[in-house]
């Protein structure tokens, strides 16, 4: 079935250093959505990208659309205690409206 | 401004019980959702509700059913619970096409023994 592919699945780091998840396609993307869960929370969302090469900031935040429309990443600029949790990308297929897959997520941990 | 509320927060079923999870959004939203989500599994879509008075599948649907009672209750029904439906249960509601981005209840925690 349709799926997207994010790696890594875990990423340890020391607090101040860089973190990026990717989300991979198969096949070309209408549209990335990028979202974040609090340990024991809910997903928030962050953000949509919909446009080949789309690049986008918020804060420490940077989120970018391939030029080719099948990847996508989240960076993260020197991380804080505060950016754990698991970071999903979700990827709407078209169609009927319930066509929102998410990817299994990158679990964020920091050592401060 | 709630946002998307779920009912309960915590829930322990016997084998064969039957519940409902209730689900209601103050934003107007026309569509909304429910998904399970399981360690390395992701979020995973049960069923969804385009507008008041149409359900569909997702890729989870068996053991499940769906009530949209108007357009701001969207409810899960498990109408005997298995082990397997073990999970954390999110509700979640958005413009239309999900381009918009969903909001998401706090989620309601189901162990079934």
């Amino acid at each position: 079935g349709q799926q997207v592919m994010q790696i890594p699945q875990y990423q340890h780091v020391q607090e101040g250093e860089d973190f990026t998840t990717y989300c991979n396609s198969s096949t070309t993307l209408s549209n990335i959505q990028w979202y974040k869960q609090r340990p024991g929370g809910h997903p928030v969302f962050l953000i949509q990208l919909v446009k080949s090469g789309e690049v986008k900031k918020q804060k420490r935040l940077t989120f970018q659309f391939g030029e080719a429309k099948k990847n996508s990443s989240l960076h993260i600029t020197a991380t804080q205690t505060t950016d754990v949790g698991t970071y999903f990308c979700a990827v709407y297929y078209g169609g009927s409206q319930g066509n929102l897959i998410f990817g299994k997520g990158t679990k964020l941990s920091v050592k401060p | 401004n709630a946002g998307v509320t779920q009912t309960p927060k915590f829930q322990v079923l016997k084998t064969g019980q039957s519940m409902t999870l209730q689900c209601a959004q103050d934003m107007n939203h026309n569509s909304m959702y429910w998904y399970r989500q399981d360690p390395g599994m992701g979020l995973r879509l049960i069923y969804y509700s385009a507008s008041e008075g149409t359900t569909d599948k997702g890729e989870v649907p068996n053991g499940y059913n769906v009530s949209r009672l108007n357009k701001r209750e969207f409810s899960l029904r498990l109408e005997s619970a298995a082990p397997s439906q073990t999970s954390v249960y999110f509700c979640a509601s958005s413009e239309g096409r999900p381009t918009y981005g969903y909001t998401f209840g706090s989620g309601t925690r189901l162990t079934v023994v």
